[in-house]
């Protein structure tokens, strides 16, 4: 089964871009993943949809600073002009065909 | 806009049943190629799937909670439900009902302690 790897923390400027990163494990590298946000004390929160390609799908009312991107078992979230209430962790997810879903450890992205 | 509500008792007992349903509302449960999914998360292990009931009735659950969990649906209610036997304190969880594919929307999450 696929597993999923993400830093356990980021910071940045706010009005700065970020980039997060979650790394699928060997042999799993074409797999689509989702990210999803959780502010503190919230449900988390689906934002898109990222594909191998790097083509992605964002969820109804994600502002359009939030962008993916591909490379390789790389997948990417990239926040531009971030702001107070991006302070959140941020979750890759996907699934295999057993079925299982799988998420990453996720990371805590800190605006300074 | 469909959203999802957990409800259910917020403390169970050691080796009881831990009961959870999740209301959809602003949509059918039974329109669509939907899965609909229970997840749980805790500190310790961070987010895990539960496991996924679609519309026609078929289940698939995570392999390591299998044994102890059932997932059922009643259409006519519009809701789905959770049932997970035999609870230790390591069941101790935030349970997020969701949508599939990809967990959009997720439910607000509701707080089950096991404790005596």
């Amino acid at each position: 089964q696929p597993v999923l790897t993400q830093s356990s923390s980021a910071s940045a400027s706010l009005g700065s871009s970020v980039k997060l990163t979650c790394t699928l494990s060997s042999g799993h590298s074409s797999y689509t993943i989702a990210w999803h946000q959780q502010q503190p004390g919230k449900a988390p929160r689906y934002l898109m949809k990222l594909e191998h390609s790097g083509r992605y799908n964002k969820g109804s009312g994600v502002p359009d600073r939030f962008s993916g991107s591909s490379s390789g078992a790389d997948r990417y979230l990239t926040i531009s002009n971030l702001q107070f209430e991006d302070e959140a962790d941020y979750y890759c997810e996907t699934w295999d065909s057993n079925p299982n879903w799988v998420f990453g450890g996720g990371t805590k992205l800190t605006v300074l | 806009q469909v959203q999802l509500q957990e409800s259910g008792p917020g403390l169970v007992k050691p080796s009881q049943t831990l009961s959870l349903t999740c209301t959809v509302s602003g949509g059918s449960i039974s329109s669509g190629n939907y899965y609909w999914s229970w997840i749980r998360q805790t500190p310790g292990k961070g987010l895990e799937w539960i496991g996924y009931i679609h519309y026609s009735g078929s289940t698939y659950y995570n392999p390591s909670l299998k044994s102890r969990v059932t997932i059922s649906l009643d259409t006519s209610k519009n809701q789905f439900s959770l049932k997970l036997s035999s609870v230790t304190a390591a069941d101790t969880a935030v349970y997020y009902c969701a949508r599939d594919p990809w967990f959009d929307p997720w439910g607000q999450g509701t707080l089950v302690t096991v404790s005596s």
